[in-house]
């Protein structure tokens, strides 16, 4: 079945490290996208690919990194330098030009 | 910039009765709407979606929603709330100018036995 598989599902990160959250997808799709949750707050971009080897900041990129090396794959890394990183990670993808969003299940970071 | 109010962060409904989740929007062009359900620790699934057709829109799970440019609205709709029910609800909105998604801050449901 196609669909977007995000990894670790739940990870727990202490203050200074970087981590990196996988996102991979078989639906062929050109378009990725990584959003941030938090409770009441709905959802937030991050970073949003629409092609291979190109990528934009979203509306909250500081202290964020990703890259695109693969159709494929869209790691998030959370940096040392994100001042709040506990939040819940959606990770989506969509055919170019298109608005609607496939999305996985998550992953979970909380920072101790 | 598009920008959506879901008013009632947190509905309670009774089994059986109706659910009403209200979404006002805002948005510089004709709009492409969105409902979106997230079940505890998922991620989000397509309800349904208006993209200037009909603006009646019947979505999955008997959900529907109905587009009133005048009223600059986009409320769910189900005649009779399951169990099954119980999740949160994100409106979205985006322009036809940009691909760019507002999100709501969505309604988290609770149906009661």
């Amino acid at each position: 079945d196609g669909g977007i598989t995000q990894s670790p599902k739940y990870l727990f990160r202490k203050e200074g490290q970087n981590v990196t959250l996988s996102c991979e997808q078989n639906l062929n799709h050109d378009a990725m996208y990584w959003y941030r949750q938090d409770p009441g707050q709905g959802l937030r971009l991050i970073y949003y690919s629409q092609i291979v080897n190109d990528f934009q900041k979203g509306d909250i990129a500081e202290g964020y990194s990703v890259s695109r090396e693969k159709k494929e794959s869209f790691p998030l890394t959370v940096t040392s330098a994100q001042k709040n990183p506990t939040a819940f990670y959606l990770c989506a993808s969509s055919i170019e030009g298109a608005n609607v969003l496939t999305f996985g299940a998550g992953s979970r970071l909380t920072v101790l | 910039a598009q920008s959506v109010t879901q008013l009632d962060s947190h509905v309670s409904v009774s089994e059986g009765t109706p659910v009403l989740l209200r979404c006002n929007y805002s948005s510089s062009y004709s709009p492409s709407l969105f409902w979106y359900v997230q079940h505890p620790n998922k991620g989000l699934q397509l309800l349904l979606k208006y993209t200037s057709a009909a603006t009646l829109v019947k979505g999955i799970n008997g959900f529907e929603a109905e587009f009133k440019k005048s009223e600059t609205s986009f409320h769910l709709t189900k005649p009779s709330a399951h169990m099954s029910d119980a999740a949160e609800y994100f409106c979205v909105v985006s322009d036809r100018g940009n691909n760019r998604l507002a999100f709501g801050k969505g309604n988290q449901v609770v149906v009661i036995p």
